[in-house]
């Protein structure tokens, strides 16, 4: 049973032409999480949302925004996706919350292949 | 010097074989250890915590060094189905903070 679940798989969308990747959950976390994965590299976390709170990465281009409307969706709003931006996009969820033991590993949806043309 | 280094590999080994990953960290703030396991195409998976006092999970065994920034995952016995990429994975601070994923290492177990 799918507990993060990402929708399309996979996405084509034009060069310039804004694509959104959504995300939702049903282990009731309170923390969404939305990582870029290139071929062959490490995920990079673009941002997190901590309850509502939205947490930027400092090297995250402007171009990619989200939103959290409630705990169980998280969206990813690529405004002008450039070829640069093909990649797999990943949403993970954990349990957050500081007086728990940060041992709390995330979990991850089986992820967005967007491609460019 | 980035955050979370691991072998480059990629390490092909034969059934049966035992092979060992390392990894090394640079905030030495960190607090959580984990090692994920990433399929072709797919997305990482927990594989295990990774504890102070060191810890074992059937053929797998996770070890951590807080003075050398260092941890390892030894595989026992490899199976063709261990076969996959091998993230080390790292929070950066105590609490919520966001986890920070090496590169991975790929592993192929050959028959």
């Amino acid at each position: 049973d799918a507990m993060v679940i990402q929708n399309p798989r996979y996405q084509v969308t034009q060069f310039g032409k804004p694509v959104t990747l959504s995300c939702s959950q049903t282990l009731n976390h309170n923390v969404m999480y939305w990582y870029q994965q290139k071929s062959s590299q490490a995920p990079k976390l673009l941002f997190h949302y901590y309850d509502k709170d939205f947490n930027n990465e400092a090297d995250t281009p402007d171009n990619f925004q989200s939103r959290r409307p409630n705990t169980s969706f998280c969206f990813l709003d690529i405004r002008s996706p450039g070829l640069g931006d093909a990649a797999m996009y990943l949403c993970a969820t954990s349990r957050g919350g500081y007086s728990r033991s940060g041992n709390q590993p995330q979990h991850f949806g089986d992820g967005t292949r967007l491609s460019i043309l | 010097r980035k955050e979370v280094e691991q072998d480059p590999g990629p390490f092909n080994v034969p059934e049966g074989a035992t092979v060992a990953f390392n990894c090394t960290y640079s905030n030495s703030a960190s607090q959580s250890f984990f090692w994920y396991r990433q399929d072709c195409r797919k997305e990482p998976k927990l594989l295990m915590s990774v504890y102070s006092s060191g810890n074992e999970d059937g053929r797998f065994t996770a070890q951590l060094n807080r003075a050398s920034q260092y941890i390892s995952l030894l595989i026992r016995d490899s199976k063709l189905s261990d076969s996959a990429t091998y993230l080390c994975v790292v929070r950066r601070n105590s609490g919520n903070t966001p986890l920070v994923f090496g590169k991975g290492t790929r592993l192929s177990v050959i028959a």
